[in-house]
């Protein structure tokens, strides 16, 4: 399969715990989203990574997350200090794009977050 | 501000039936994007379409199509002769250049389709 996959795929933790999300895009894409879904909701996007370097991000994105794509290839999303809000879905995108304007952007299966 | 607003929650027919889904977006850009995409329960988000602000063209893509009205602001995706496996969850997005990459998605429309 060389979709965009996601691992772990379903994280239960304590609140107050760090996680941490992997994300493996398809290869030959340069750019990279990951995007938070809870219960009834559209997808809400949190940060977008062209190449290795961070461009945007949300104002979702409080100070206890953190995304890093380290070498334009793969990309990890850790929350520390994790609160019951946290618990959504995260999804990673990826797509190839140059210059301005959204693409078709590729999906993984998301990675379930539960905190307790 | 961008928005976009799917005003049916949930939509349920027998197969065959025709169905649109609504879709109408707020933006201040003349330049953007709008996308829909859907949800299988199995829940990886699939693309369906992208259309940019300038073609107002309607598409036809097998039993899908769309329908775009910039005077309205809208966005509509029709499916023609519905089947069980077109259920799912259908989501519109906008994307507005000048505002980055970000696409922002409506809260979706559950469709349910009957045999």
């Amino acid at each position: 399969d060389t979709g965009v996959s996601q691992d772990p795929r379903h994280k239960i933790t304590k609140r107050g715990q760090n996680v941490t999300f992997r994300c493996d895009p398809i290869s030959e894409h340069n750019r990279l989203y990951w995007y938070r879904q809870t219960l009834g909701q559209g997808p809400e996007f949190l940060t977008y990574f062209q190449n290795e370097a961070q461009l945007e991000k949300s104002r979702l994105l409080s100070d206890r997350f953190s995304a890093e794509r380290p070498k334009g290839s793969f990309s990890t999303l850790e929350i520390q200090r994790t609160e019951q809000g946290d618990s959504a879905m995260y999804l990673c995108a990826s797509s190839f794009g140059q210059g301005s304007g959204t693409g078709e952007l590729f999906f993984g299966e998301g990675s379930r977050l539960t905190v307790l | 501000a961008q928005k976009v607003t799917q005003a049916q929650t949930e939509i349920s027919v027998v197969e065959k039936e025709d169905v649109t889904l609504d879709c109408v977006y707020e933006t201040r850009d003349t330049t953007y994007y709008l996308f829909w995409y859907k949800q299988p329960p199995s829940g990886e988000l699939v693309f369906l379409i992208r259309r940019n602000s300038f073609d107002e063209q309607n598409e036809i893509s097998g039993r899908y199509s769309w329908n775009f009205q910039k005077s309205t602001s809208s966005f509509n995706f029709t499916i023609t002769a519905s089947q069980v496996v077109d259920s799912a969850v259908y989501f519109c997005a906008l994307s507005e250049v000048q505002a980055g990459t970000a696409l922002i998605f409506g809260k979706g429309t559950t469709l349910s389709v009957s045999s």
